[in-house]
């Protein structure tokens, strides 16, 4: 079964301070990986995927995340948060074997960016 | 264009009683899934369609829960005998062919049942 850790459920940041928000799953094989966001009162939207290739993807709004394989980790960053970061962020994996199309999430970092 | 949409938005429902949960994926989009979402919590899968056919329902939680698309578009999610456990957020989302991971989502139901 597959599984995903989000170790930092609440986080407060200044304007332009730099963010990491991690993310380590749990799962045998070959995963594909996301990052998904919601900002208040609106949609789930997906921020970036990964499923091969380069190990750091770049996604919208200058956010970026780096796989690290021996590490099973997925961790989100962005150099300098702006207010408008302000959101609940999920990561989520796939397993390629097995795992058919079913995304599993981990439980959210809920992000505030103080002006 | 058009998103994935969802109806109703709120559902307050007593204790026993049957609902059904509608969601209209995105025009063209094979595929269609369904996600529960607690309190505090991240989504967690349910079932999900290619077209018309229902591929996996293996997050349904027990035999209260039953999905549906007939046509392969629009789907519903019923759930009978409702229970206050059933409290949650229901998501929607929808995925081009060749893409299913790519999944859009809509703005989910939220249950209350009291």
């Amino acid at each position: 079964a597959q599984s995903v850790s989000q170790h930092n459920h609440h986080v407060i940041l200044s304007e332009a301070a730099s963010l990491e928000l991690g993310c380590n799953y749990s799962y045998g094989g070959t995963v594909n990986l996301f990052w998904y966001v919601q900002y208040p009162g609106q949609h789930l939207q997906l921020l970036l995927k990964y499923f091969s290739g380069d190990p750091l993807v770049k996604g919208i709004k200058g956010f970026e995340a780096e796989f690290i394989k021996s590490k099973f980790s997925f961790n989100l960053r962005k150099p300098s948060v702006q207010w408008s970061d302000t959101a609940e962020y999920f990561c989520a994996v796939n397993g390629v074997t097995g795992g058919g199309n079913k995304l599993t999430f981990g439980t959210g970092t809920q992000l505030k960016v103080e002006l | 264009g058009a998103g994935v949409s969802q109806s109703p938005r709120y559902k307050v429902t007593k204790r026993g009683q049957d609902v059904a949960l509608r969601c209209d994926p995105i025009s063209g989009h094979v595929s269609l899934y369904w996600y529960r979402q607690a309190l505090g919590q991240g989504p967690e899968f349910l079932t999900y369609f290619n077209y018309e056919a229902q591929q996996d329902k293996s997050g349904l939680p027990n035999d209260r829960f039953s999905a549906e698309r007939p046509e392969g578009s629009i789907s519903t999610l019923t759930i009978q005998r409702t229970e206050q456990r059933d409290s949650a957020m229901y998501r929607c989302a929808s995925s081009r062919a060749g893409l299913a991971l790519e999944q859009y989502f809509g703005p989910g139901t939220r249950l209350t049942v009291t």
